[in-house]
């Protein structure tokens, strides 16, 4: 079935540093998603993303959707204690339709104040 | 509701009992998606439904887990014989589109979770 690949798994940063987290996929992608879980809740999404070579900003937070359709990235800049969670990746399903999402692993963040 | 709701949020059963989870979509949302989250993983798909049908039960892991969404609001996700494998967090999650992802970004809005831990 179909992966994703998310690194690294885990980063520790202190607050106000950059941080780079990436996805790549074993299949195409038409659309890649970004969630952020915090503890004890459900993922929420933070940005979407829908066509090859697309850079898409929300405040702190920038996503790539990489040209070969099969890898996207996730920049956070100068993160605060808050950014504190699990970032995961998503793309659409192939088997069975596409309604269904496929999530990577995750990358546990920790900021250090 | 403002949002996702799910009961009850924790739940432990001996090896062997039946446990059922409610969830409740957002109002006036038609599909409704139901994922098993191991212990460090990403959540995985279970099964999907528009209304009331079950559109994609692929996800379902043995013919012990059961989906049902009779009315097109309210699900229950049912575990019948609970084995230790089945401890997980089971989220809910629902969308105003009906199309999926094939209709643009799918925007899920997940619940909190039920934490069902098996003895």
């Amino acid at each position: 079935g179909q992966q994703l690949n998310q690194s690294p798994q885990s980063m520790f940063i202190q607050e106000g540093e950059d941080v780079s987290m990436n996805c790549t996929s074993s299949s195409i992608f038409n659309t890649w998603l970004w969630y952020k879980q915090d503890p004890g809740e459900g993922p929420v999404l933070l940005i979407a993303l829908y066509k090859a070579g697309e850079l898409t900003s929300n405040g702190r937070l920038t996503a790539q959707f990489g040209i070969t359709r099969k890898d996207s990235f996730l920049n956070i800049s100068a993160s605060i204690p808050s950014d504190v969670g699990i970032y995961f990746c998503a793309g659409p399903g192939t088997q069975g339709g596409s309604e269904k999402l496929v999530f990577g692993k995750g990358m546990k963040l920790t900021v250090n104040p | 509701g403002a949002g996702v709701s799910q009961s009850p949020r924790y739940k432990v059963a001996k090896r062997g009992q039946d446990v059922a989870l409610r969830c409740d979509p957002i109002s006036g949302h038609v599909s409704l998606f139901w994922y098993q989250q191991a212990l460090g993983q990403g959540p995985e798909f279970l099964t999907y439904f528009q209304n009331e049908a079950q559109l994609d039960k692929s996800g379902l892991p043995s013919d012990r887990f059961f989906a049902e969404r009779p009315e097109g609001s309210v699900s229950t996700l049912k575990i019948q014989r609970t084995q230790q494998e089945d401890s997980a967090v089971y989220l809910c999650a629902s969308s105003s589109l009906s199309g999926g992802l094939r209709s643009g970004a799918n925007v899920l809005t997940f619940g909190a979770g039920s934490r069902l831990t098996v003895l």
